[in-house]
C-alpha cells in the first residue's frame, strides 16, 4: 500500500511566522506535488517536483517555496505566513497513472 | 475559461437512482482523464481512469467525448456510501512533465 504522510493534521501559526509542512512518501515515486484546497476553488497546484532537487512552479506559487533534498521527502515552506494562506494543504506523490494523497494539513494563520 | 469545469452541485438523489456528472476541459491536447472521489474531510482517491472507448467498473461508467471535450461519470443504483465529492482530473504533457489539473468537484448526496 502506498503511503503518503504529512507532518501535521492541524497547525495554527501567527502572521509573519515561517511555516514548514513536511510530506513523506514510501513508494519511491519521482513526482511529488503540493496543493491547497479551498471551498469553491478546488485543488490548486502550488509547486511540484519530478526529481530530487528539481522543482517547478504550479498555478499559485506566490508566497511559497519548496525543498526536495531526498526523493521521499517534499517540503512546503511559507516564508512569512499570511492570513490568506489559511487553507487545507495536500501533498501527493504519483505514478504516471495515479496521484496518491496524504491526509492533509489544515493550516490556520491568525 | 477554466481549464477544467464541473457543476459544483450538490446533486441530491434518492437511493437507487442513476446520476450523471459531466466535466468539460478547455485544452484539446489533453491526454489522460480520471475521476477521483473525495469524502468529507478526507483526501482525494482515484475512482477510475477514463478511456477513449468508455469503461465500466461495477455501477460506475466513465465516458470521454474528445470532439466536445468533456468526460462523464454515470453512477447506477446509487448507494448512501456514494455520497462524496467527485473530482474530474485532466492531464497534459507540457515541457517534459505531466501537468495535472483538477476540477473543483461535484458534490453528490444520496438520500435514504
Amino acid at each position: 500500500d502506498v503511503k503518503v504522510t504529512q507532518s501535521s493534521r492541524y497547525l495554527v501559526k501567527r502572521t509573519g511566522e515561517k511555516v514548514f509542512l513536511e510530506c513523506v512518501q514510501d513508494m519511491d515515486h519521482e513526482n511529488m506535488f503540493w496543493y491547497r484546497q479551498d471551498p469553491g476553488l478546488g485543488l490548486r497546484l502550488i509547486y511540484f517536483s519530478y526529481d530530487v532537487k528539481m522543482k517547478e512552479k504550479g498555478d499559485i506559487p506566490e508566497g511559497y517555496s519548496v525543498s526536495r533534498e531526498k526523493k521521499e521527502r517534499f517540503s512546503l515552506i511559507l516564508e512569512s505566513a499570511s492570513t490568506n494562506q489559511t487553507s487545507m494543504y495536500l501533498c501527493a506523490s504519483s505514478t504516471v497513472r495515479e496521484q496518491y494523497f496524504g491526509p492533509g494539513t489544515r493550516l490556520t494563520v491568525t | 475559461r477554466k481549464e477544467v469545469e464541473q457543476d459544483p452541485g450538490p446533486f441530491n438523489v434518492p437511493e437507487g437512482a442513476t446520476v450523471a456528472f459531466n466535466c468539460t476541459y478547455s485544452n484539446s491536447a489533453s491526454q489522460s482523464f480520471f475521476w477521483y472521489r473525495q469524502d468529507c474531510r478526507k483526501e482525494p482517491k482515484l475512482l477510475m481512469s477514463v478511456y477513449s472507448s468508455g469503461n465500466e467498473d461495477g455501477r460506475f461508467t466513465a465516458q470521454l467525448n474528445r470532439a466536445s471535450q468533456y468526460i462523464s461519470l454515470l453512477i447506477r443504483d446509487s448507494k448512501l456510501s456514494d455520497s462524496a465529492t467527485y473530482l474530474c482530473v485532466v492531464t497534459l504533457n507540457s515541457g517534459g512533465y505531466q501537468k495535472v489539473t483538477f476540477g473543483t468537484g461535484t458534490k453528490l448526496q444520496v438520500i435514504p
